[in-house]
């Protein structure tokens, strides 16, 4: 089955600066990369998503990129507000198909330094 | 309207007990997942059912059951809880089997004491 590994599991960045989060994904067949942030006591939300047909994919000041070769994709956020902070998700799946769903990473607390 | 419903919030429990979570979605999806969320943070699906039909079981003990009675609801049931069990489980759902984006819960938060 797919394993994606995250990194890190905490990042500190001071407000205005960037954040990246990083992935990797084990499965070449897995061809969706979804982003979900976790807000404490909440649900997770789909912040981003990226299919294997495109390379980067940009909202605002969250972009996503991928690199099929290699296997890995990183979640970009720029110029961070105090509300970035959270449980940031990276995932991955065979859309439409597979055996396994939707297969989460370990998460990453981002937290946003005043 | 909330567009995935959990009930209970919370569940505070006797280790031994048997319990239940219920899920609704109102999307009209076919597809409808439970995951467990445990202390770590780490999310890992236990059950999926599309249209009905289990379509993923991974190796979870066999004392907790899945029922789902029309698409629209996936609930879940606990036998002989551990204390292993506690953890937040979510609800969620997608559109069709394993597409796009997945919508979750409000999660239910599970205590074995």
């Amino acid at each position: 089955g797919e394993n994606v590994e995250q990194h890190p599991s905490t990042l500190s960045v001071q407000e205005g600066d960037s954040a990246v989060i990083k992935c990797t994904y084990s499965d070449s067949a897995s061809n969706y990369f979804p982003w979900y942030k976790q807000e404490l006591g909440k649900r997770p939300q789909l912040i981003i998503d990226i299919r294997s047909n495109v390379g980067e994919k940009k909202d605002q000041r969250i972009a996503v990129t991928l690199n099929k070769t290699a296997k890995h994709f990183s979640l970009h956020i720029t110029e961070t507000q105090p509300e970035d902070s959270a449980v940031y998700f990276c995932a991955a799946s065979t859309e439409g198909g597979g055996a396994d769903g939707l297969t989460f990473g370990k998460g990453t607390h981002l937290i946003i330094q005043p | 309207d909330t567009a995935v419903s959990q009930t209970p919030k919370y569940l505070v429990t006797q280790m031994g007990n048997d319990k239940s979570i219920k899920c609704e979605q109102n999307l009209g999806h076919d597809t409808m997942y439970w995951y467990k969320q445990d202390s770590k943070k780490f999310l890992k699906i236990m059950f999926s059912y599309n249209n009905k039909e289990l379509i993923i079981n991974e190796t979870v003990p066999n004392r907790f059951s899945p029922k789902s009675p029309d698409k629209a609801h996936l609930n879940l049931h606990i036998n002989s809880l551990e204390l292993g069990d506690s953890a937040v489980y979510f609800c969620a759902s997608s559109q069709d089997w394993n597409t796009g984006e997945l919508f979750f819960g409000e999660g239910s938060r599970l205590t074995v004491l």
